[in-house]
């Protein structure tokens, strides 16, 4: 069953911040985000563990809360480079499962 | 700068064709993905890999989709006979699994299926 990502869409200024919600009704072992622009391959973003930190790459960071099996992402003073869909991918148990992705959320950043 | 290739990068067909697209993950990988994007269903993964050795091909319509690591630099997914429901963005990933867990997926560019 697919994660549920929210909001489905989000635009913002540029310099404003966002949240990206991903909530599933699995037991997770780790939550993967990824960004893809049109017509592109999904770029990674940040992987979150069972019993890991809260993860963070520049303005970029994540929370996994694992007794409500939901993950965060969070993005801070958003540049125009963060526009495109954002996609949370879970996965159930350890070693490299195959992900089960949610239905994007789709970032615009305006200048 | 290594990265995943997937060949080729777009396919027009004929339904009823067979139709095979392949991949080569980064040397080194362990694990091999192959995952599906429409727009109606989103990313799916059809199928993976470790070792070259097929973990769970659930994601796939067993009676057209095969997919196969003739050898560690190559991964094939045929589809036989092709219909047009098979449109999609077909995309490969691979990753290197260690004792540590799961780690980032590298995403190929994708094959571009058409079938008419």
């Amino acid at each position: 069953q697919q994660p549920v990502q929210s909001p489905q869409a989000v635009i913002l200024r540029e310099g404003e911040d966002a949240v990206i919600n991903c909530s599933s009704s699995k037991a997770l072992y780790s939550v993967h985000w990824y960004r893809q622009k049109h017509g592109e391959a999904p770029v990674f973003l940040m992987i979150l563990l069972k019993g890991g930190e809260q993860m963070r790459h520049e303005k970029i960071s994540a929370s996994f809360n694992e007794k409500k099996q939901q993950s965060s992402l969070y993005l801070t003073a958003s540049q125009l480079s963060y526009s495109g869909t954002y996609f949370c991918g879970t996965g159930e148990g350890g070693g490299a499962d195959g992900l089960t992705f949610g239905k994007g959320t789709h970032l615009i950043i305006q200048p | 700068d290594a990265r995943v290739t997937q060949t080729p990068r777009h396919k027009v067909t004929e339904m009823g064709q067979e139709v095979t697209m392949r991949c080569q993950p980064i040397l080194g990988h362990n694990t091999v993905f192959w995952y599906r994007q429409t727009m109606m269903q989103g990313l799916e993964l059809l199928a993976y890999f470790r070792n070259r050795a097929p973990l769970d091909d659930s994601g796939m319509p067993k009676d057209r989709f095969s997919a196969e690591m003739p050898d560690a630099t190559l991964a094939t997914l045929k589809i036989q006979p092709s219909e047009p429901r098979d449109s999609a963005v077909y995309f490969c990933a691979s990753g290197l699994v260690t004792a540590g867990g799961p780690d980032e997926q590298f995403f190929g560019p994708g094959t571009r299926l058409t079938v008419l």
